[in-house]
């Protein structure tokens, strides 16, 4: 079952804050997320193991609610280069086999 | 370090003829593989994943087909391409573990077109 991810599109201004949410009806393992520009290939950003973590670096954190089956993205001060399409992939189960939202299409402005 | 490739970049075909995208990874071993495909604007559909030589999941049934005939070697064809078949054709590769997670790892992906 592909995870939903809300909103579909964001635009930001330079230095505003964005969150990005993942929700999937089954219970998750884990929960990657992936940045992609146009053009080119998903990059890897952070997992997430179920137990609730946290985890960030730079100005991009992201959350685990195992028990909402939930993650969220959160974008802190954004910069140009954020601009892109976030995906979350969602694991079931152990063997490596995500399943991909939808996307989130973001777009920072000067 | 590892490093993944995907050939070929482009590649425009005719409805109905065969099709062969090969991806091989370097610098590591016995890894997992992944073929995705992305409609034009869309998410990334998994098609196939392999955990070893001759192990292949399909994810969705079609036209299409995977091999594995190397540890580093995956192989997407298909003997009759349709319209639908267009898109964009990533390959990726993670760490084989039971243990833990293990973030995936893009090819530069193959745009292809049928017309």
């Amino acid at each position: 079952q592909q995870p939903v991810q809300s909103p579909q599109a964001v635009i930001l201004r330079e230095g505003e804050d964005a969150v990005i949410n993942c929700s999937s009806s089954k219970a998750l393992y884990s929960v990657h997320w992936y940045r992609q520009k146009h053009g080119e290939a998903p990059v890897f950003l952070m997992i997430l193991l179920k137990g609730g973590e946290q985890k960030g670096h730079d100005k991009i954190s992201a959350s685990f609610n195992e028990k909402k089956q939930q993650s969220s993205l959160y974008l802190t001060a954004s910069q140009l280069s954020y601009s892109g399409t976030y995906f979350c992939g969602t694991e079931t189960g152990q063997g490596g086999k995500l399943i991909f939202g939808q996307g989130t299409e973001l777009s920072v402005k000067p | 370090s590892q490093t993944i490739h995907q050939w070929p970049a482009t590649l425009v075909q005719p409805v109905g003829s065969p099709l062969s995208l090969e991806c091989t990874v370097e610098g590591t071993s016995n890894p997992n593989l992944y073929w995705y495909r992305q409609a034009a604007g869309r998410g990334l559909q998994l098609l196939f994943y392999s955990v070893g030589i001759g192990q292949i999941s399909s994810e969705v049934p079609q036209n299409l087909s995977a091999s594995r005939p190397q540890d580093r070697q995956f192989i997407l064809s298909s003997k009759k391409l349709l319209l639908s078949d267009s898109g964009f054709y990533l390959c990726a590769w993670s760490v084989d573990s039971l243990l833990a997670p293990y973030e995936q790892y893009f090819g530069p992906g193959t745009r292809l077109t049928v017309t």
